[in-house]
């Protein structure tokens, strides 16, 4: 079984740049997750959609940031323009029922905004 | 804002041995969850253990939940090198619904 697929896997960038970060979920899955990965923050949810609904952006830190999830199999996470502090490892996952299942994580994208 | 704490924050030990790390949190949960992550990739789940269940087996992982003292705690048994990895554990609310992960513990496995 494929799992979730994020791209690029790393992504260096000069500040002020727009960002985009992609996800392919797991087929069958109704509920897909952005998380961002610091050192100093630890694992912080940003948004999730239910149903490619955007139901909790409440963790997104910034108008910077925005989601998008125009079908079931494809989401994008853009950040525009981007800041040195962006710098991080951002996670996409999926479950098949919001956060009473299991959650299925891609291996990330680094982001290094320089 | 995290509401897992996980002790301890790191952990050395010999293949062979058992690993044992400890999860607290703060608010009532429907359920916990466990993960691992390796080193430069995505988390893994390992176990789900729902607040009426006290102890939930899988393979060489024990899981307990004590919700009376809020805590949880994942028992490693006859650890291995490929053990080595970063365990957090996720606690889902009944007032926010969502998964709070915690600070994590870094296990090290040595062969």
């Amino acid at each position: 079984d494929a799992g979730v697929i994020q791209s690029p896997r790393h992504e260096v960038t000069e500040m002020g740049q727009e960002v985009t970060l992609r996800c392919k979920p797991i087929s069958g899955h109704n509920s897909l997750f952005w998380y961002r990965q610091t050192m100093m923050r630890g694992l912080e949810l940003l948004i999730y959609f239910n149903n490619n609904v955007p139901i909790d952006d409440s963790g997104m830190p910034e108008d910077r940031f925005s989601a998008k999830m125009p079908n079931a199999s494809f989401s994008t996470l853009k950040i525009q323009p981007s800041e040195p502090r962006d710098s991080a490892v951002y996670f996409c996952a999926s479950s098949s029922d919001s956060f009473r299942q299991p959650q299925h994580f891609g291996d990330g994208t680094r982001l290094s905004i320089l | 804002s995290q509401q897992g704490e996980e002790d301890p924050q790191a952990l050395s030990i010999q293949e062979g041995e058992n690993a044992t790390m400890n999860c607290s949190y703060k608010t009532s949960i429907n359920n916990l969850q466990w993960y691992r992550q390796n080193s430069g990739r995505g988390l893994v789940h390992l176990i789900l253990i729902r607040s009426n269940e006290r102890e939930k087996h899988s393979g060489r992982l024990r899981v307990t939940l004590d919700t009376s003292k809020k805590s949880s705690s994942l028992l490693i048994t006859a650890s291995r090198a490929a053990d080595t990895a970063s365990y957090f554990c996720a606690t889902v609310s009944y007032n926010t619904d969502k998964l709070i992960f915690g600070t994590g513990t870094r296990l090290q496995v040595f062969p």
